[in-house]
């Protein structure tokens, strides 16, 4: 059973330009979340999508963006590009039948933003 | 505004030794997750702990859970060096599908 899969695994922007991650959840899950983790810190909530709808968004700016599919998968998209969007990004997927919605993590992809 | 508090932020013991985190939220929440992070890689789930007075256990670890006094503690028993990394806890922000992590605690487990 493949767990959560993200791609790219590395990216390498320049300021002002959008980029696009991708996220497969784990078998069997239909809601997707996007974390941003900056070095050091915690994970930062984006947002969550379920049923092809965001429906829960964290403090962040417009910038961000995203799609669910309806294969579940899902897309973070960033425009217009700053240096502090340099970060480890996260996906995490769960069921949302199941009690307690344990999250499980993708492996990330590391963004660097020159 | 819910915030999630752990400490120690670093902590590095001896093989052996017996330690605890704690993890303290500001604001009720219905549920509480411990997740361990390897450097360079990504979250594992350790622990989900739903009702007051839950204590889950795997190996070396146990986490409970206090939701009266919104805090929860990670108990390490005998660590190993295989134990270091950084630990989270996480708090669902209540009301909603948002979840809010600590700031992490870096755990080193000296031979």
């Amino acid at each position: 059973d493949a767990g959560v899969t993200q791609s790219p695994t590395h990216l390498i922007k320049t300021r002002g330009q959008q980029v696009t991650l991708r996220c497969s959840p784990k078998s069997g899950h239909d809601t997707v979340s996007w974390y941003q983790q900056a070095l050091g810190q915690g994970p930062q909530f984006i947002f969550q999508y379920y049923e092809e709808e965001e429906r829960q968004r964290g403090n962040f700016p417009d910038r961000f963006s995203g799609h669910q599919f309806p294969n579940y998968s899902s897309e973070l998209n960033v425009n217009a590009l700053l240096l502090g969007d340099s970060a480890l990004y996260l996906c995490a997927s769960q069921a949302s039948t199941r009690v307690g919605y344990e999250q499980y993590f993708g492996p990330g992809t590391r963004l660097t933003v020159t | 505004e819910l915030k999630v508090e752990q400490n120690p932020l670093f902590l590095s013991m001896q093989e052996g030794k017996n330690y605890t985190i704690y993890c303290n939220y500001s604001t009720t929440s219905d549920r509480l997750y411990w997740y361990r992070q390897d450097p360079g890689k990504s979250l594992e789930s350790l622990f989900v702990l739903l009702s007051n007075g839950a204590v889950k256990q795997e190996g070396r670890l146990m986490a409970s859970l206090d939701t009266k006094a919104r805090l929860s503690t990670l108990h390490i028993t005998a660590a190993v060096h295989d134990l270091s990394a950084t630990y989270f806890c996480a708090v669902r922000y209540p009301g909603t599908y948002k979840y809010i992590f600590g700031t992490g605690t870096r755990l080193k487990v000296l031979a």
